[in-house]
């Protein structure tokens, strides 16, 4: 059974470069046709997709986000890893990464997802 | 602005049969993308309800069903419970966002 857990600081100042490590168990994160994502929730609000990484490094960010986010991969650790950059109070969220499939041309969606990590951005 | 549109929120009775629309567009559904759906309960991680407009990943009840026609699809639920209530998101690929995956804005279903 494939787990995400998020981690990093709860809390990050205005300005400042939000930046969370999600680890994966139970599998390995460069076996299959997978892709890993971010993906955000502000509160009593609806999801929106951040970006995504495969194991061979290519990316793909949400264009509304892409001049301030970086996302890595760290295949020795099974780990990948979100940066965003230049953060104010409209980036508070729960951050969830996730798992994602491509079963062929036209079909992309997520199996697999963390538990979710609150940052909110605050002085 | 959510690229894929839902209702905010649908109601039943137990027992009842509700559905749950999502509207999209000739660069995502349209497109011949397909849809996927997931449950969000209270205070939890998103779950894969639907994928692939209508397939059920194991351990989900077949009384969650899914279908896709032109630029929509939908999500229907019989012998609604109330274990049912929560959240419920559509979500799909876009061509026209550099690739991006979409969701829809998410409704709130009540069991009343």
């Amino acid at each position: 059974q494939v787990q995400l857990q998020e981690s990093g600081p709860g809390l990050v100042k205005p300005s400042q470069t939000l930046s969370l490590t999600c680890t994966v168990s139970g599998g390995s994160i460069s076996s299959g046709s997978y892709y890993w994502s971010w993906i955000r929730q502000p509160a009593g609000k609806g999801l929106e997709w951040i970006g995504r990484i495969y194991t061979s490094g290519s990316t793909n960010y949400n264009p509304s986000l892409k001049s301030r986010v970086t996302i890595s991969v760290d295949t020795s650790k099974n780990q990948f890893s979100l940066k965003l950059s230049s953060v104010t109070a409209a980036d508070t969220a729960v951050y969830y990464c996730a798992r994602g499939i491509r079963e062929d041309w036209n079909r992309y969606y997520f199996d697999y997802w963390g538990q979710g990590t609150l940052v909110t951005v605050s002085s | 602005q959510s690229v894929l549109t839902q209702p905010p929120s649908v109601s039943g009775a137990p027992g009842q049969r509700v559905t749950i629309s999502c509207t999209g567009s000739s660069s995502n559904i349209g497109a011949g993308y397909d849809v996927h759906w997931y449950q969000q309960l209270p205070g939890t991680a998103p779950k894969l309800l639907i994928y692939g407009n209508s397939n059920r990943p194991s351990g989900v009840p077949d009384r969650f069903s899914g279908s896709k026609s032109g630029t929509s699809a939908s999500l229907a639920i019989t012998g609604l419970q109330a274990e049912d209530e929560a959240d419920y998101y559509c979500q799909s690929y876009d061509s026209s966002l550099s690739g991006s995956m979409v969701f829809g804005g998410g409704t709130k279903l009540t069991v009343l």
